[in-house]
């Protein structure tokens, strides 16, 4: 069965440190992809960078990176440069899109980690 | 940009009525999908669909059906709406394969009274 869980469920940081925030997860399958959505006050849900399993390269987007530990099953959220506008609710989210599962990208998310980044 | 919208964005149900969420995207996707969210937790999927007129069960699909009458559209619906259903209810679209983002409506917040 899929999991994914976030041990963080709060984390800080100051104007302009690099923030990380971990994800580990479960599955029995070989291809898959993590996820990282932030999701905003309102509600809405930003999506922010993702990793495929099959990719031995940290992936990275702006001042949002990972570092993947494939081996370990684990997965971090690097922000570079942390802003005030940075806070909100971060959420990590496996996706195992198999021939068994039709090829689709259906999430099983973390509980997430609300960040505060001090102005 | 890809565009999923929700309606309604909130509602007020009362326990035992019938209440029926709407999705509809723009974004040309074959999937589409419908996740609750409650309070300081993270999204469950609820129902989704890869093609029109078909739909499947998630992970938690008891007292939701789901409806897919067209690629762009797909419903909710809460039968007989219970209290313990409360919760912010957010649709999404991805892809065929999805190397790409799951792209995801505003939500609707529903409180069942």
């Amino acid at each position: 069965a899929q999991r994914v869980t976030q041990v963080q469920p709060t984390g800080s940081s100051q104007w302009g440190e690099e923030v990380t925030l971990d994800c580990s997860y479960e599955t029995s399958e070989y291809f898959y992809r993590i996820f990282w959505y932030r999701q905003l006050f309102s509600g809405e849900m930003v999506f922010l960078i993702y990793q495929p399993s099959f990719d031995t390269q940290n992936q990275r987007s702006g001042r949002y990176s990972v570092v993947f530990q494939k081996s370990f099953k684990s997965i971090s959220l690097v922000i570079s440069a942390s802003q005030p506008e940075d806070s909100g609710t971060y959420f990590c989210a496996l996706s195992e899109p198999s021939m068994s599962t039709g090829g689709n990208n259906k999430l099983t998310f973390g509980q997430g980690t609300v960040l505060s980044v001090i102005p | 940009e890809a565009a999923v919208t929700q309606s309604p964005r909130s509602k007020v149900a009362v326990t035992g009525g019938k209440v029926t969420l709407s999705c509809h995207q723009t974004n040309n996707h074959d999937y589409m999908y419908w996740y609750r969210q409650d309070t300081g937790h993270g999204l469950r999927l609820i129902h989704y669909s890869y093609v029109a007129d078909s739909t499947e069960k998630g992970d938690i699909p008891d007292g939701y059906k789901a409806s897919r009458p067209s690629q762009e559209n797909f419903s909710l619906i809460l039968e007989l709406a219970s209290l313990s259903q409360t919760a912010v209810y957010f649709c999404a679209s991805s892809e065929l394969g999805g190397d790409t983002e799951v792209f995801f409506g505003k939500g609707t917040r529903l409180t069942v009274v």
